[in-house]
């Protein structure tokens, strides 16, 4: 297995809903990230786990919370979002964070399309 | 302040010719370099990276060159295909900062 899922592909709520995006890898990679793409930009860090552990959050709102509750799954808790919220919102996961010496290669889910309305 | 620039939105490139494109920087920190490759509706996918000890990375169709003193890369496609028309990012990442460290005694 070689990909990095992701679900659901598309998402409509509500800035008063609670919703989660959900983000899987089988390929004993241990570095995950949250990356968010508004429309032709590049794509911008949100969070990266290392080792299940949070590593770096890119000064991203409390509205967003990520979870990792093992080495192959990543998760996106939403609550109280606003519509400008509304992007892409990429999985990726790399075999380790980029080190001094070894530089990874990142693989990326396609990414779920939320709608916060 | 973009740290990473590609300053053409497009290129538009002949079936069989070569396809050049840039990608400026301006953090000397920066010490490897990759390009990702995305389709409409996709995720991005991983192209070619270069670490910052070497000027030049190929493989197949593809070479990456640097020029660490003008902060430039560009990603060379030969010979372009119809399939690979997409969108290309390039990215790059800095490597860690010490800090001078604190020798630690431990008494008996």
């Amino acid at each position: 297995d070689t990909e990095v899922t992701q679900t659901p592909k598309h998402l409509v709520m509500g800035m008063t809903n609670k919703k989660s995006l959900k983000c899987e890898q089988h390929m004993g990679h241990r570095a995950m990230y949250w990356y968010k793409q508004k429309a032709k930009k590049p794509p911008e860090l949100m969070f990266v786990y290392s080792y299940e552990k949070l590593s770096i959050n890119e000064s991203v709102p409390s509205r967003f919370s990520p979870e990792c509750p093992n080495s192959s799954l990543l998760n996106l808790h939403l609550h109280a979002l606003q519509p400008e919220d509304s992007a892409l919102y990429l999985c990726a996961s790399s075999p380790g964070v980029p080190t001094l010496t070894a530089g990874y290669g990142y693989t990326f889910g396609s990414g779920t399309r939320l709608t916060v309305v | 302040d973009q740290q990473v620039k590609q300053n053409s939105p497009s290129l538009s490139v002949q079936e069989g010719r070569i396809s050049i494109l840039n990608c400026d920087y301006t953090n000397s920190m920066f010490d490897y370099f990759l390009w990702y490759k995305k389709y409409p509706a996709e995720g991005p996918t991983f192209l070619i990276s270069i670490s910052s000890i070497k000027d030049k990375n190929e493989d197949g169709r593809f070479t990456v060159f640097l020029n660490k003193s003008a902060k430039h890369l560009s990603l060379h496609i030969v010979p372009s295909q119809p399939g690979d028309s997409a969108v290309y990012f390039c990215a790059a990442r800095a490597q860690i900062i010490f800090g001078k460290g604190t020798r630690l005694h431990i008494l008996p």
